[in-house]
């Protein structure tokens, strides 16, 4: 059983460029969130969905854009890429609303450096 | 706004004793808090929750306290073993307003030494 898996693992960037990280669940999970991880700081929600067609801003949405067209895929696009928006990606996703009971699955992440 | 604080960045201790980690919180909405392991490389995994109506829950070494009236719980993790040393996550949520959204502190990472 997979899991989440995202894609890339690593990646760097120039700034101004754009790309985007995939992230697919065969959990058949209605939700699915976007964390970036700093330094010494904890997750930060950046999109999140609670089901195919329906995206919502977190806490840090700047600089990026979601997409949810099925169930199992949740890419997050970066464009005009920033030294800001170097992080560790981390997409998640949970049967039911989180918190609630429905604990979050993560994927393994994505490292990004932007230079 | 730092809803949710681990105000210990490290913690070691020996294998088969007592881990004691904290998280506090200010957000009085908090209802529902979690805890959450990482390895190096890894995803965080989920480990252990607690609803605001309990002050305990426990699953296996693992044990959770709330104290809503500190805005503090705690993870108890007896004994320790060196496969326990990890970063540790505590998080929160609103469910009842806000529950499709988590706040995570910044993380204790827990070393047992052998």
């Amino acid at each position: 059983n997979a899991g989440v898996t995202q894609t890339p693992k690593f990646r760097i960037l120039k700034i101004g460029q754009s790309m985007t990280l995939q992230c697919t669940q065969d959990m058949n999970h209605n939700y699915m969130y976007w964390y970036r991880q700093d330094p010494g700081m904890g997750l930060k929600l950046i999109y999140y969905s609670v089901g195919a067609g329906i995206t919502d801003k977190g806490e840090v949405p700047n600089g990026y854009n979601v997409s949810r067209s099925t169930t199992e895929d949740f890419p997050l696009r970066l464009e005009l890429a920033a030294p800001s928006q170097t992080s560790v990606y981390f997409c998640a996703s949970s049967y039911s609303r989180a918190g609630a009971a429905g604990e979050l699955f993560f994927g393994e992440g994505s490292r990004l450096t932007v230079l | 706004d730092q809803q949710v604080k681990q105000n210990s960045p490290s913690l070691s201790v020996q294998e088969g004793r007592i881990s004691i980690l904290n998280c506090d919180y200010t957000n009085s909405m908090f209802d529902y808090f979690l805890w959450y392991k990482k390895y190096p490389a890894e995803g965080p995994t989920f480990l252990i929750s607690i609803s605001s109506i309990k002050d305990k829950n426990e699953d296996g070494r693992f044990t959770v306290f709330l104290n809503k009236s500190a805005k503090h719980l705690s993870l108890h993790i007896v004994p320790s073993q060196p496969g326990d040393s990890a970063v540790y996550f505590c998080a929160a949520s609103a469910w009842r307003s806000s529950g499709d959204k988590l706040t995570f502190g910044t993380g204790t990472r827990l070393a047992v030494r052998p």
